[in-house]
C-alpha cells in the first residue's frame, strides 16, 4: 500500500460544476495535510493546509479532513478552465519518528468550457 | 522577492558525466529539500536538511549527494549520472521542519543520455 493515494485522472467536469478530489493515507500518526496545484511544466504551489478534523474553506476551494477513515479531499466550487491542472495530495507522516512530507502522484483535472 | 531560486533550468548530460544543481532561498527559511518528480509517481523526497549543518537521506538518496552551505543554500550534486535519472527536480524550503507548507523553485529539467 502506497502512504498517499490518489486517483490520477483524469477528472473531467463542466465549468460551474464542483470538482471533488480525494486522497487517502497509510500513517495514522500523520496531523498536517496539504494540497497543491502543479500545471503543466510548472512547479507545485500550494492551495490549503489542514490540520483539524472537518472542514476548512478558503474562497472556491474547502478542504476536508477525516482522520478516521484516513482520508483528505478538496472539493472546488464553481469550476473554471483555469483550475484545470494536477491536484498533489501532501502528507506529513510520523513514521519511523522521521517527519518528512510525502505526495500522492496527483489528479488531473479538466475543467470543460 | 525570489523566494527559491534554483540553477540551472535545463540540463543534458551523458552518462558518467557529473553536475552540481544550485538551490537558493531568500526566506530566512530553516528546512530545505530535495525532490524528484517522474511521470505517474508524484514527488519523491531525495534529500532533506531540517537546519543548516544538517542533512538527512529522504525516499531515494542512491547515486545523489547534498551540501547545505549555509542557511541560503542547499546543493544536489550527481556525482555520475545514469539515464535512471532523467527527470525534473525542484528544491523546496519551510520555516520548520514540520507542520509547515513548502515553497517550491521552478525546477530543473535534467536528462541523462
Amino acid at each position: 500500500q502506497k502512504e498517499v493515494e490518489q486517483n490520477s485522472g483524469p477528472l473531467s467536469v463542466p465549468e460551474g460544476a464542483i470538482a471533488s478530489l480525494n486522497c487517502t493515507y497509510s500513517d495514522r500518526g500523520s496531523q498536517s495535510f496539504f494540497w497543491y496545484r502543479q500545471y503543466s511544466g510548472k512547479s507545485p504551489e500550494l492551495i490549503m493546509f489542514i490540520y483539524s478534523n472537518g472542514d476548512k474553506e478558503d474562497g472556491r476551494f474547502t478542504a476536508q479532513l477525516n482522520k478516521a477513515s484516513q482520508y483528505v479531499s478538496l472539493l472546488i466550487r464553481d469550476s473554471q478552465p483555469s483550475d484545470s491542472a494536477t491536484y498533489l495530495c501532501a502528507v506529513n507522516l510520523l513514521a519511523l519518528r522521521i517527519n518528512k512530507l510525502v505526495f500522492g502522484a496527483g489528479t488531473i483535472l479538466r475543467v470543460k468550457s | 522577492n525570489a523566494g527559491v531560486t534554483q540553477t540551472p533550468k535545463f540540463q543534458v548530460l551523458k552518462t558518467g558525466q557529473s553536475m552540481t544543481l544550485q538551490c537558493a532561498q531568500d526566506m530566512n527559511h530553516n528546512s530545505m529539500y530535495w525532490y524528484r518528480q517522474d511521470p505517474g509517481m508524484g514527488l519523491r523526497l531525495i534529500y532533506y536538511s531540517a537546519s543548516e549543518g544538517t542533512t538527512d537521506k529522504g525516499e531515494v538518496p542512491n547515486g545523489y549527494n547534498v551540501s547545505r552551505l549555509n542557511k541560503r543554500e542547499f546543493s544536489l550534486r550527481l556525482e555520475s549520472a545514469a539515464p535512471s535519472q532523467t527527470s525534473v527536480y525542484f528544491c523546496a524550503s519551510t520555516d520548520r521542519i514540520y507542520n509547515s507548507p513548502l515553497h517550491f523553485g521552478n525546477g530543473t529539467r535534467l536528462t541523462v543520455t
